[in-house]
């Protein structure tokens, strides 16, 4: 997505924290959202957060928000060998049902 | 039991060729979506209905041509084939309740040749 931005790959060890960054440049966006897609699989959403929040912990994920930088980040704390995937990130503007992702990092997670 | 699912889920075929997918969701959602994702794993929107109306029909050649007989279908036709289709094809549905939080299928990844 032209409009939303990720870096292309991170390589983490086992038990590590990982941190995926993502930018995105409209700053009517509502909720944004981190999806993850296994190989072969759809994408499934992992968690959100609404764009007055700065902060969302789900177990062992923390979503970070910095709308004054348009900076979104996902943060997987004591990262699993099944935790290597694609991360997607995508926003959802202020009208409409549609999301706009971003190009995806694939995580690969070393033993 | 699958909340969200396509067919086939292979489909290999020839240029020129006439094709369908087919996506069933058993959510009770309002609105589906199609999705075309390329080798490099960009995912791209088509086409959303809502309660079988089109509401979102992005920058598509006409030979996708999708059809919602009700909203808990949404299949989509592609005429004349090109090798540039080949893709994985996602499925999605939502509620209208939340948007974003979107169901995929498992995918249906078309190879033309």
């Amino acid at each position: 997505g032209e409009d939303v931005e990720q870096s292309l790959f991170l390589s983490v060890r086992e038990g590590d924290s990982s941190v995926i960054n993502c930018t995105y440049t409209d700053s009517s966006s509502t909720y944004l959202y981190w999806y993850k897609q296994e190989p072969g699989a759809g994408l499934q959403l992992l968690t959100y957060i609404f764009s007055n929040m700065d902060m969302k912990q789900d177990q062992r994920l923390t979503v970070l928000l910095n709308k004054k930088d348009k900076h979104l980040s996902l943060r997987i704390a004591d990262t699993q060998t099944g935790d290597s995937a694609i991360y997607f990130c995508a926003e959802r503007r202020a009208a409409g049902n549609k999301l706009t992702f971003g190009g995806g990092t694939r995580v690969l997670v070393k033993p | 039991d699958t909340a969200v699912s396509q067919t086939p889920k292979y489909l290999v075929t020839q240029m020129g060729n006439d094709k369908s997918i087919k996506c069933e969701q058993n959510l009770g959602h309002d609105t589906m979506y199609w999705y075309k994702q390329d080798s490099k794993k960009f995912l791209k929107i088509m086409f959303s209905y809502n309660n079988k109306e089109l509401i979102i029909n992005e920058t598509v050649p006409n030979r996708f041509s999708p059809k919602s007989p009700d909203k808990a279908h949404l299949n989509l036709h592609i005429n004349s084939l090109e090798l540039g289709d080949s893709a994985v094809y996602f499925c999605a549905s939502t509620s209208d309740y939340h948007p974003g939080e979107q169901y995929f299928g498992p995918g249906t990844r078309l190879t033309v040749t």
